[in-house]
C-alpha cells in the first residue's frame, strides 16, 4: 500500500518544455527525497528537503528544481527538458527519528525527445 | 563521506538454491545500513535494516544480512529464493550524526539483479 505517490508514472516530452514532477506522501514525514536512477547504475540524491521551506541540493548536480510550500508536497521542476534529464526520478519521505526507513513512491519515468 | 561498492552486478540462481548478494562500503563515520528491493516498475522497498545491536539482522521475506564491521561487509543472504525474488536490490549506507540521528541522507550501491530461474 503506497503512501507516497509521484504523478505523471510515465512522461513523453519534447526538448525545451517546462515540466513538473509530482510527489505527495500522507505519512507526515518532515524528510523527503529526490532520487535519479538511470539503468544499471546506483541512485543518486539530487535534491532534499527537512521540512516546510527547506529545500537543498543532493549529491548529484541537477537542473532541476525544488519547492517545499506544504509538508506532504515536495514537487520537482524542470524549466526547460533536455535529452540528457531522461531518466527515472524516484521521491522519497522518511521521519525523523534514526530507525525509520525511506518509504519510495513508483517513480516518473522521464522521456525527452 | 560514504561509498557502497556491490560486487555483483548480476547474480543468477536457480530456484530453491541459496543466494549471497554481496555488499562492501566504506565510510570515515559510523553507519546505518540497509538493503532495499526494487521490482521491474515499481519503487524501492526495505527488505532490513542495521542501526546497532546484534550484526546479524533479519528482514522480510526470508532474506537476512550480517554487519560485519571488520571487513566493512554487509552482506544479503537466503538460504531459498523463489522465483518472485527476482528483482535488482540495493545496498545503502547513511553515516551517523551527532547524537545517532541519521539524517536520511542515503549513499546506494550500483545495485545487483537477481534473477531466479525454474
Amino acid at each position: 500500500e503506497a503512501d507516497i505517490y509521484q504523478t505523471p508514472r510515465y512522461l513523453v516530452i519534447g526538448t525545451g518544455k517546462k515540466i513538473t514532477l509530482e510527489c505527495s506522501q500522507t505519512m507526515g514525514h518532515d524528510k523527503m527525497y529526490w532520487y535519479q536512477q538511470d539503468p544499471g547504475m546506483e541512485l543518486h540524491l539530487i535534491h532534499y528537503s527537512y521540512g516546510v521551506n527547506s529545500t537543498e541540493k543532493g549529491d548529484l548536480s541537477s537542473e532541476s528544481t525544488v519547492s517545499r510550500i506544504r509538508t506532504e508536497h515536495f514537487p520537482l521542476t524542470l524549466e526547460s527538458a533536455r535529452p540528457s534529464h531522461t531518466s527515472q526520478y524516484l521521491c522519497a519521505s522518511s521521519g525523523r527519528t534514526a530507525n525509520s526507513p525511506l518509504h519510495f513512491g513508483n517513480g516518473t519515468r522521464l522521456t525527452v525527445t | 563521506a560514504q561509498s557502497v561498492t556491490q560486487l555483483d552486478s548480476q547474480v543468477p540462481v536457480f530456484e530453491e538454491a541459496p543466494v549471497e548478494l554481496r555488499c562492501n562500503y566504506s565510510s570515515s563515520v559510523s553507519v546505518y545500513l540497509f538493503w532495499y528491493v526494487q521490482y521491474p516498475n515499481q519503487g524501492l522497498q526495505l527488505l532490513l535494516k542495521y542501526l546497532s545491536g546484534s550484526t546479524l539482522v533479519k528482514g522480510i521475506n526470508g532474506f537476512e544480512a550480517e554487519f560485519n564491521k571488520s571487513q566493512t561487509s554487509f552482506h544479503l543472504r537466503k538460504p531459498s529464493v523463489h522465483i518472485s525474488d527476482t528483482a535488482e536490490y540495493f545496498c545503502a549506507v547513511s553515516g551517523r550524526g551527532a547524537g545517532g540521528t541519521s539524517y536520511g541522507k542515503l549513499t546506494f550501491g550500483q545495485g545487483t539483479i537477481l534473477t531466479v530461474h525454474p
